[in-house]
């Protein structure tokens, strides 16, 4: 079956406009959540939503950060004002249920660069 | 917050060598332990994992071992080949309100033919 699946796969933005990411999960999952990779290091936590309740935003790392899952599938990751330090690869995961020891499955990531 | 160190940040071997990636991690109420690997410019794929009630776990040439009393766990690959050349990433979870897995920083494998 499909496997998670993230658009754009690479998105340039000039410093201060504003980008939205998008991330299409397995069909049924019910956990997603976004992470942040920059180059070299592992993926940091952003945010995770169980269907479309947002449980846990304490990794996004200033309110221009902004998440969103309204109907508990497709989710948008939303950066206002983008800045340098936002070019990364943002990943997507999801997973069936919500408990510890769930697969997490990863999209391809979107890889943003602000200039 | 949990706080995972993975070593060594390179590994380079020969193929058929095996290689140890090591981690340790800082909350002893973790218990969920997996392991990614991630192709260069491809997404994390989960390779194996260990729950906090088991010592070692192993799945073909890879294997993964777990002392929770020195909150360090291990990743083993024997008989290297050249595509086991990747980024390795360890994680950390524990259960209770949201579900936050924390990676170690990765293991860049080199398998040289």
């Amino acid at each position: 079956g499909a496997g998670v699946s993230q658009s754009p796969r690479y998105k340039v933005a000039k410093r201060g406009q504003d980008v939205a990411l998008r991330c299409d999960p397995i069909s049924g999952h019910v956990s997603l959540f976004w992470y942040q990779q920059a180059l070299g290091q592992g993926p940091e936590f952003l945010t995770y939503f169980q269907n479309e309740a947002q449980l846990d935003k304490s990794g996004l790392p200033s309110d221009r950060f902004f998440a969103e899952r309204p109907e508990g599938s497709v989710s948008t990751l939303k950066i206002q004002r983008t800045q340098q330090e936002d070019s990364a690869v943002y990943l997507c995961a999801s997973s069936r249920g919500g408990g510890v020891g769930e697969t997490q499955y990863f999209g391809p990531g979107t890889r943003l660069l602000v200039l | 917050g949990e706080n995972v160190e993975q070593h060594p940040s390179t590994l380079s071997v020969q193929e058929g060598d095996s290689a140890v990636i090591k981690c340790t991690y800082s909350d002893s109420a973790s218990n969920y332990f997996p392991w990614y690997k991630q192709e260069l410019g491809k997404r994390p794929q989960l390779i194996i994992d260990i729950r906090s009630n088991v010592g070692e776990k192993k799945d073909q040439r890879i294997a993964v071992t777990l002392n929770k009393t020195a909150k360090h766990f291990s990743l083993h690959i024997t008989e290297t080949q050249p595509e086991d050349s990747a980024v390795y990433f360890c994680a950390a979870n524990k259960q209770g309100g949201s579900y936050i897995p924390t990676f170690g920083r990765g293991t860049s494998l080199i398998v040289h033919p």
